[in-house]
């Protein structure tokens, strides 16, 4: 089935820094790839997705690009600020009916003032 | 305005008892998801509702159960608590497949069993 292979954490930055997280991916055909966000304490929120390969999705000054020559959806950020410290999560649909997600292991991001 | 909601936030309880948490989406989504967060952040499907037909039940212990209503709600309730059910349960609906199977989430449940 599907699978997302996550870069393993945590990740430590100072502002302003620049952030990719890698994130590669086995899929049958090519399905819609997505980021998820989760700040301390909360529910996961959509960062970005890309729905065919060579899409570029973006959101909050993150990209991520739908490469499939590499299978990879890499997240990065030009320059990150102190509230972009969360934990990232690269998923991807399942093979099956239902459509669930599957995670990658989630990156811890910290970045300090 | 909340598009996913779940009650409760926290739910804390003794080993042995029997609880549910509920789930509710506004968004008009056919589909509903429970998801399981250990406590490394690690995230697994458990159950997925499908205008109210069970269409994944992963292996999940049978004190897992499942209930959906309609097609807004989705319940979970869990018999016998055990410790090592001590995690954080979300709740997630979409639209599939135009919107390329994106999931939006509750704000999660954390659940501690003592």
């Amino acid at each position: 089935g599907n699978s997302v292979t996550q870069m393993e954490g945590p990740v430590t930055l100072s502002e302003e820094a620049f952030l990719t997280i890698n994130c590669t991916y086995t899929a049958t055909g090519y399905p819609s790839l997505f980021w998820y966000v989760q700040y301390p304490g909360e529910g996961l929120q959509l960062l970005l997705k890309a729905t065919k390969a060579d899409d570029k999705g973006s959101n909050k000054g993150f990209e991520a690009t739908y490469r499939k020559e590499t299978t990879s959806f890499h997240l990065e950020k030009g320059s990150v600020q102190v509230s972009d410290s969360a934990v990232y999560f690269c998923a991807l649909p399942s093979s099956g009916s239902a459509r669930q997600l599957t995670f990658g292991s989630g990156t811890q991001l910290t970045v300090l003032p | 305005d909340t598009a996913v909601s779940q009650t409760p936030k926290y739910l804390v309880t003794q080993m042995g008892n029997d609880k549910s948490i509920k789930c509710e989406q506004n968004l008009g989504h056919d589909t509903m998801y429970w998801y399981k967060q250990d406590s490394k952040k690690f995230l697994k499907i458990m159950f997925s509702y499908n205008n109210k037909e069970l269409i994944i039940n992963e292996t999940v212990p049978n004190r897992f159960s499942p209930k959906s209503p309609d097609k807004a709600h989705l319940n979970l309730h869990i018999n016998s608590l055990e410790l090592g059910d001590s995690a954080v349960y979300f709740c997630a609906s979409s639209q599939a497949p135009g919107s390329g199977y994106e999931q939006y989430f509750g704000p999660g449940t954390r659940l501690t069993v003592t």
